[in-house]
């Protein structure tokens, strides 16, 4: 697991500011997932990203921007953060894609982001 | 989209009982998989099913995926307080690699 790193794992902000989770893996994995987690909803998933310069909207995309300029790296910003988006953001990669079923994720260790 | 049922999505048990989370589907499952979050931590990947009928087994733990390929299950045997955690199933949710998660099942152990 320590092929994926998130940072911060901790992050106070307050509505309408800008924030960026960044995500870094080191297997040079092509696909590279953003993930929320709340309670009572499980892990949506917000975005993903096949390769570099290939991102595609998942569940719950609204209120978030993500890019993917490097394969390590998948950063995801919060334009003008709400209340509604303090939540555990998990970044995670895989080897491949599809639904083939060979795309087992490996997850970072979380950012907790509170929005006041 | 494709969505994937999870039930129960809580369970207490006393330690050494058993334990048996399951995740339903609609449609056709091409593969499942299950993963387990540790209180404070994140998923990790346990196992993956991808064939009909298929049992895998994993220590104390048992994976079933159901014959018609739209449903399986993880059984614990005998729990321990190492097993506290929640366990989720996740299935293809399209073609570009994306899984789609159950919302999980959150198992406390009773010492």
């Amino acid at each position: 697991d320590a092929g994926i790193t998130q940072s911060p794992r901790y992050k106070i902000t307050e509505t309408g500011r800008q924030v960026t989770l960044m995500c870094h893996q080191t297997w040079s994995h092509s696909y590279m997932f953003w993930y929320r987690q709340d309670l009572g909803h499980g892990l949506r998933l917000i975005y993903y990203s096949a390769a570099a310069d290939i991102t595609d909207k998942g569940e719950v995309p609204d209120g978030y921007v993500v890019s993917r300029s490097k394969t390590e790296n998948f950063p995801l910003t919060l334009e003008s953060a709400t209340r509604s988006q303090t939540s555990v953001y998990f970044c995670a990669s895989s080897e491949t894609g599809g639904g083939s079923g060979a795309n087992v994720l490996t997850f970072g260790a979380g950012s907790r982001l509170t929005v006041l | 989209g494709q969505q994937v049922m999870q039930i129960p999505q809580y369970q207490h048990v006393q330690e050494g009982e058993d334990f048996t989370t399951y995740c339903n589907s609609s449609t056709t499952l091409s593969n499942i998989q299950w993963y387990k979050q540790r209180p404070g931590g994140h998923p990790v990947f346990l196992i993956q099913l991808v064939k009909s009928g298929e049992v895998k087994k994993q220590k104390r733990l048992t994976f079933q995926f159901g014959e018609a390929k739209k449903n399986s299950s993880l059984h614990i045997t005998a729990t321990q307080t190492t097993d506290v955690g929640t366990y989720f199933c996740a299935v293809g949710g399209g073609s570009q690699g994306n899984l789609i998660f159950g919302k999980g099942t959150k198992l406390s152990v009773k010492p």
